[in-house]
């Protein structure tokens, strides 16, 4: 069964580039059946959806976070990625990457927490 | 966007039904039947609990269903048990080619 795990730093410096990784296991990320994804709890807050890709790179951004954020992918390590350039402490959250099923996300990783502060 | 609008919480005895509301607009909710709902005990990640507004993944427990009228879906657990309490998150596939979450709701069993 597919399994993802979130990797990255726990703590950046504001105006710094928040970097995430996401390795998947169990499965290929190059099947044409899913888009991957990313998403993000701010503390004591809900679920905000942040982007998702296709193996090919097509991808598509949350509009309120597009100007700040990229993705990519990398079919040989099985991995994809999250960028967030200029982070400032309203970025601290937990960060989650999913697997996209025909519009549901399924599984998900156990996430990992992301600290902005200097 | 604009995040679905559910309450922040609801709260029900055991064995009791209780039902959660999730609204959006004609753009997503109401226009769309990729809604679907996730449950998350706290420090844990989310779990998917209901796909395509009405169906349940394997593993799941028949206690659980959903259902959608206009631009609000809802999610009805019946016969509360303790292990239910958790918060709970809709989410919506969009007119835009996005997605978008909803509020978020604690469930408490009293």
């Amino acid at each position: 069964q597919v399994q993802l795990q979130e990797s990255g730093p726990g703590l950046v410096k504001p105006s710094q580039t928040l970097s995430l990784t996401c390795s998947v296991s169990g499965g290929s990320i190059r099947s044409d059946s899913y888009y991957w994804s990313w998403i993000r709890q701010l503390p004591g807050k809900g679920l905000e959806w942040i982007v998702y890709m296709y193996h090919s790179g097509y991808t598509h951004y949350n509009p309120t976070l597009k100007s700040r954020v990229s993705t990519s992918v990398d079919t040989s390590k099985n991995q994809f990625s999250l960028k967030v350039t200029s982070v400032t402490a309203a970025d601290t959250a937990m960060y989650y990457c999913a697997r996209i099923d025909r519009g549901w996300f399924d599984p998900w990783g156990q996430g990992t927490l992301v600290i902005v502060s200097s | 966007q604009s995040a679905l609008t559910q309450p922040a919480s609801v709260s029900g005895s055991p064995g009791q039904s209780i039902t959660i509301s999730c609204t959006g607009t004609s753009s997503d909710v109401g226009g769309y039947n990729s809604v679907s709902w996730y449950q998350q005990h706290p420090g844990k990640a989310p779990k998917l609990m209901i796909f395509d507004v009405t169906k349940r993944p394997s593993g799941t427990s028949n206690r659980f269903s959903g259902s959608k009228s206009g631009n609000t879906a809802s999610l009805t657990i019946a016969g509360l048990q303790a292990e239910d309490e958790a918060d709970y998150h809709c989410s919506s596939y969009t007119s835009s080619s996005t997605y978008v979450f909803g509020t978020g709701t604690k469930v408490t069993v009293l």
